[in-house]
């Protein structure tokens, strides 16, 4: 059975350095095809994907917030890290980690962690 | 880079209705389309995969169509459990990207 679950700060302030750790079980980062992806979700707006990070160590990053984030992955210890710098109020929102897998047809994402809910403010 | 436009982005329904949710790419995307089913204070659950490959465990309600920049999400006979917000997702190219979100309301 595969889970994850997102870890953090829940309150960030605006300019600092946003940290989240996804930790997981029930496959490897060494898996061929597998990877850990970031979501977020604003209050009550819609999904925007963040970032992924593939077995291969091969990253993308959205293209919007390429200059913010950094992804990285301990494969040994099943830990997947996103930071964002310089964060704003617009920021705030659940984040969401994800296993990814790809197939013939794509990628897709399953299962999700709970979320963490993240606030930027003063 | 590659957009996900779902139409409508609300609507109603009733218990036993036949429900279709729709997802327009701004290029081809050929089949690469998933669902995903969230509901409030959740996490996305998946639902399809390549347009129509249904997930095990996912009712046979749930159906999905279309190729190229036309998809639709179709559930045969809402239920009470499918008051929800469905969203697509690309992954034909790089960055993927989802959909705005269609909520199903009673």
């Amino acid at each position: 059975q595969i889970t994850l679950k997102e870890s953090g700060p829940t309150l960030v302030k605006p300019t600092q350095t946003l940290t989240l750790t996804c930790s997981f079980s029930g496959f490897s980062l060494n898996t061929t095809k597998v990877g850990v992806g970031w979501i977020r979700q604003p209050p009550g707006k819609a999904l925007e994907w963040l970032a992924v990070i593939y077995w291969d160590d091969d990253r993308r990053y959205s293209p919007s917030l390429k200059n913010r984030l950094t992804i990285t992955k301990d494969t040994s210890k099943n830990y997947v890290v996103l930071t964002m710098t310089n964060v704003d109020p617009v920021d705030t929102g659940t984040y969401f980690c994800a296993h990814s897998m790809s197939r013939g047809s794509g990628t897709y994402y399953d299962p999700w962690g709970q979320g963490i809910l993240v606030t930027v403010s003063s | 880079d590659i957009q996900m436009t779902q139409s409508p982005s609300s609507l109603s329904a009733s218990v036993g209705d036949r429900v279709t949710i729709t997802c327009r790419a701004s290029q081809s995307i050929s089949n690469y389309l998933n669902w995903y089913q969230q509901k409030p204070g959740k996490a996305p659950k998946f639902l399809i995969y390549a347009a129509s490959s249904l997930q095990s465990g996912v009712p046979s309600r749930f159906s999905g169509s279309g190729s190229g920049t036309d998809f639709t999400l179709t559930i045969s006979s809402l239920q009470p459990e499918d008051f929800a917000t469905y969203y697509c997702q690309q992954s034909y190219d790089s960055p993927t990207a989802f959909g705005g979100g269609t909520k199903v309301e009673i």
